[in-house]
């Protein structure tokens, strides 16, 4: 009964370097979306996915971040060129195909830190 | 625009003192209001959906109420394993379905 699963759970990375957040969806789930959680904030959408689709990007800053949810395999949130303001936790969140109506269920999140 | 509001931002409650956490929302087309539970250093976790007003739903001793424009979480009863971040959202259609976050009430129960 495996649920959302997201790695690695804690990532460090120099200023300049790449950062590739993995997330796998909880089975018969074809919907993700991924969320950005500051200390003591709420949590901030950033992008929704489905298969092979980016349904809505509005989330996400313009430069230097992309996602994708193949059609095998885990989602990808990566990050270029990685600066201090990018340490945080990433979320990923799936749903089935439906109509807005089904909660999110969450993984447990990548904590990035850039050093 | 779509608001989340959640208050109060933080709680302190004796063991066995109920309160109430509230989630005010300002949304057009709202499809469901969900409420989560998360524990530092974890996801949220799924607690309750509530789709329409003067719903009602229970678990232990969390009950979750909604009205047209703001949801109550009930905590009847709380012990010092009820202490989290409870977090509430919703689901509204405008084009696609957005999830939209309130900054949560970090509940702290005291033995």
């Amino acid at each position: 009964n495996a649920g959302v699963m997201q790695n690695p759970r804690h990532l460090v990375r120099r200023r300049g370097q790449e950062a590739r957040l993995r997330c796998s969806p909880m089975k018969g789930h074809s919907h993700v979306y991924w969320y950005r959680q500051l200390p003591e904030e709420g949590l901030k959408f950033m992008v929704y996915l489905q298969k092979e689709n980016i349904i809505d990007e509005s989330g996400m800053p313009k430069e230097r971040f992309s996602a994708e949810f193949p059609k095998e395999g885990p989602s990808i949130l990566r990050i270029q060129q990685v600066v201090r303001g990018d340490s945080a936790a990433y979320f990923c969140a799936s749903s089935p195909p439906g109509t807005g109506n089904s909660p999110l269920h969450f993984g447990n999140g990548t904590r990035l830190t850039v050093t | 625009e779509d608001q989340v509001t959640q208050s109060p931002e933080a709680l302190r409650l004796q063991e066995g003192e109920s309160s109430s956490l509230n989630c005010s929302y300002t949304v057009s087309g709202l499809r469901g209001l969900f409420w989560y539970r998360q524990d530092p250093g974890k996801g949220p976790e799924f607690l309750f959906t509530l789709y329409s007003a003067g719903e009602e739903k229970e678990k232990e001793r969390l009950k979750a109420t909604l009205t047209k424009k703001e949801s109550f979480l009930h905590i009847t009863a709380p012990k010092p394993e009820d202490s989290a971040t409870y977090l509430c959202a919703v689901s509204v259609s405008s084009g696609t379905y957005k999830y939209i976050f309130g900054t949560g009430t970090r509940l702290k129960v005291l033995a």
